[in-house]
């Protein structure tokens, strides 16, 4: 079954470093996103991603975050100066093109996660 | 704006004891609903989803779930819960833009206990 994959597991960075976070989704989806759950509570969305571009982000994906599709088959997301409170678990999504009355119901497929801890 | 509570933090219940779990919704218009499990150090896996149609979804795992539009809900259901369902419940609403982009929304999730 198709899945959704992210790298690393877990990573451990000193404030202000630079970190890469890296998924492969799904192939044949068109749809990627990044959501992010800080140790005990709730799963929040960070940015959505769409034809090379970015489609909707939140409030917490400031001027630090970044993603980007380097080429057919990698999503990334950047932290560029990470803080303590970026510590999180960040996830990685992808969807196919859902509509409300197709098969095709848009649902999101999550990786495994990447845990980062910020020192 | 949309938004999504789940009453309950924490649930314990007895191996072969029947669940449910709340979820309460806010959203203006016909809402996407879904359920996802977290086990510890796991990522998000589907239980199930409401589109449309029937208002009684079932999922995998035995899991159910009713989707009440006069009471703004979509509450999760088993009829007798396994030692293996401890885990963490997530349920989320979701909004489709123009060409199936979807963004969830997720409730701050309930972690569910299960007492041999």
């Amino acid at each position: 079954e198709p899945e959704v994959t992210q790298t690393p597991s877990h990573q451990v960075t000193q404030m202000g470093q630079e970190v890469i976070l890296r998924c492969v989704p799904i192939s044949n989806h068109l749809y990627f996103y990044w959501y992010r759950q800080i140790l005990g509570q709730k799963v929040e969305f960070l940015v959505s991603f769409y034809n090379n571009e970015i489609s909707e982000k939140s409030e917490i994906f400031d001027d630090q975050f970044s993603v980007e599709r380097p080429d057919g088959s990698n999503f990334t997301l950047k932290i560029r100066s990470t803080k303590l409170e970026d510590s999180a678990m960040y996830f990685c999504a992808s969807s196919d093109s859902g509509t409300t009355t197709s098969a095709n119901t848009g649902e999101l497929f999550f990786g495994e996660g990447s845990r980062l801890t910020v020192l | 704006a949309q938004s999504v509570t789940q009453p309950d933090i924490h649930i314990t219940v007895s191996e072969g004891a029947s669940l449910e779990l709340r979820c309460n919704y806010s959203y203006g218009a016909t809402p996407y609903l879904f359920w996802y499990v977290q086990s510890p150090g796991q990522g998000l896996q589907l239980l199930l989803k409401y589109f449309s149609g029937d208002t009684l979804v079932q999922g995998i795992k035995g899991f159910e779930a009713e989707f009440k539009r006069s009471q703004s809900s979509f509450n999760l259901r088993k009829p007798s819960v396994h030692w293996s369902d401890a885990a963490e419940y997530f349920c989320a609403v979701g909004r489709f833009v123009s060409g199936g982009y979807n963004k969830l929304i997720f409730g701050a999730g309930t972690r569910l206990a299960v007492h041999p």
